[in-house]
């Protein structure tokens, strides 16, 4: 398997933007997390999926930012208005049941 | 609803040093508890877990970890230092009933030659 693969791996936006970021998980897990990482902040949980479904996502800053699972095999992490402070890398993870998460190469966006 | 601890954000050491970087963790059960390594501009990779069972486990790259019921820790340990372990590492819990993991706020490494 290639592991979780996370795109674009730099994004680039202006203030006000939509931004889309893009997370394919391990064939067969059944959760998946988006974490945002920051310097002030450290590793953030989003919001977690489990079998498609959300079921914690009271980590999402405020209502610009929305995540959607559609299927098992892909996972959206939509900001809509971006804003400089939403700079940072975001990390997608999976895994299966109570087993480690594997973390994809993350996402460095930067709102400028 | 589960949350960790790690008291420490940046710690220097020699290389051939012992290491050891701590972790609290609050869980109302027993939790599962990982240590996570990160190399700049990298994602995490694991290095060792506990489940169950022995409270002493090793992981790779020479690391260990012991977990400990009555201080709610999950301390990691190395006996001698490499050049190479400079990284930022980060514990993690996990709660079993809804497979919902948190992480710490991590611990920077730096090590001297």
């Amino acid at each position: 398997d290639a592991g979780v693969i996370q795109s674009p791996r730099h994004e680039v936006t202006e203030m006000g933007q939509e931004v889309t970021l893009r997370c394919k998980p391990i064939s067969g897990h059944n959760s998946l997390f988006w974490y945002r990482q920051t310097m002030m902040r450290g590793l953030e949980l989003l919001i977690y999926f489990n079998n498609n479904v959300p079921i914690d996502d009271s980590g999402m800053p405020e209502d610009r930012f929305s995540a959607k699972m559609p299927n098992a095999s892909f996972s959206t992490l939509k900001i809509q208005p971006s804003e400089p402070r939403d700079s940072a890398v975001y990390f997608c993870a999976s895994s299966r049941g109570t087993s480690e998460a594997f973390f994809g190469q993350g996402t460095r966006l930067t709102v400028v | 609803a589960q949350s960790v601890t790690q008291p420490d954000i940046h710690i220097t050491v020699s290389e051939g040093a012992s290491l050891e970087l701590r972790c609290n963790y609050s869980y109302g059960a027993t939790p599962y508890l990982f240590w996570y390594v990160q190399s700049p501009g990298q994602g995490l990779q694991l290095l060792l877990k506990y489940f169950s069972g022995d409270t002493l486990v090793q992981g790779i790259k020479g690391f260990e970890a012991e977990f400990k019921r009555s201080q709610s820790s999950f301390n990691l340990r190395k006996p001698s230092v490499h050049w190479s372990d400079a990284a930022e590492y980060f514990c993690a819990v996990g709660d079993y009933n809804t497979d919902k993991l948190i992480f710490g706020t991590g611990t920077r490494l730096q090590v001297f030659p």
